[in-house]
């Protein structure tokens, strides 16, 4: 089947700066996305989610870009702090048909160098 | 407001034990899902649940099975363990089917020895 992509397993940043994690998605009529957080010993955290008649949404410090034409979606995250040290998930779902579940991708560990 | 709750939080069983896992989800509600975790797949959809009825279905064996009570608690049975079911089982609750978030409980570690 089609699946979600992270396109790096570990990214590291400086504290303070701000952080970019990229996510590239095959199904082209997936229209719900979603990015989840997952700190090691915990349950994904729901972080911020977007729909395909978007491209750009807004939260307390982090921001969804998604690109319908090259299928990518990106989470920036503001002023990078230590506590958003985890592994980011990025996740698509087509609502229509069937509505399986979630499709995750593999993830990208953050790493927040002091 | 009370997140999911899932028990217990670790398990440890032998091959060809069978294994009950049980979720609450967050107050209101409706639908519940479940996810296995492992190192080399990642999060995989097990299966959904509404209103009690099983409504979508991930590509696991029929050892894997679940269901949901009438006040959208839920349980996910596996038997007939094998040591490859070793994983985190996520339960993930969402007020609707579509168009809204899961919101994941913190998992129940499973070891089959």
């Amino acid at each position: 089947g089609e699946s979600v992509g992270l396109h790096l397993p570990t990214l590291s940043v400086q504290e303070g700066d701000n952080s970019i994690i990229n996510c590239a998605y095959s199904n082209s009529a997936s229209d719900y996305f979603i990015w989840y957080k997952q700190e090691s010993g915990k349950g994904p955290q729901f972080i911020i989610d977007i729909r395909s008649n978007m491209d750009k949404r807004q939260g307390q410090r982090v921001t969804v870009l998604l690109n319908k034409t090259v299928k990518h979606l990106s989470l920036q995250i503001a002023a990078t702090q230590p506590g958003d040290s985890a592994v980011y998930f990025c996740a698509e779902k087509y609502s229509g048909g069937g509505a399986d579940g979630l499709t995750f991708g593999k993830g990208t560990h953050l790493i927040i160098q002091p | 407001k009370a997140g999911v709750t899932q028990t217990p939080r670790y398990l440890i069983k032998t091959r060809g034990q069978q294994v009950t896992l049980s979720c609450s989800p967050i107050s209101g509600h409706r639908s519940v899902s479940w996810y296995q975790q492992t190192p080399g797949q990642g999060l995989q959809f097990l299966f959904e649940y509404f209103s009690e009825t099983q409504r979508n279905k991930g590509n696991f064996p029929g050892r894997f099975s679940g269901r949901q009570f009438s006040n959208s608690r839920s349980e996910m049975n596996v038997s007939t363990l094998e040591l490859g079911d070793s994983a985190l089982y996520l339960c993930a609750s969402s007020p609707t089917r579509v168009g809204s978030p899961l919101h994941f409980g913190n998992g129940t570690r499973l070891t089959v020895t």
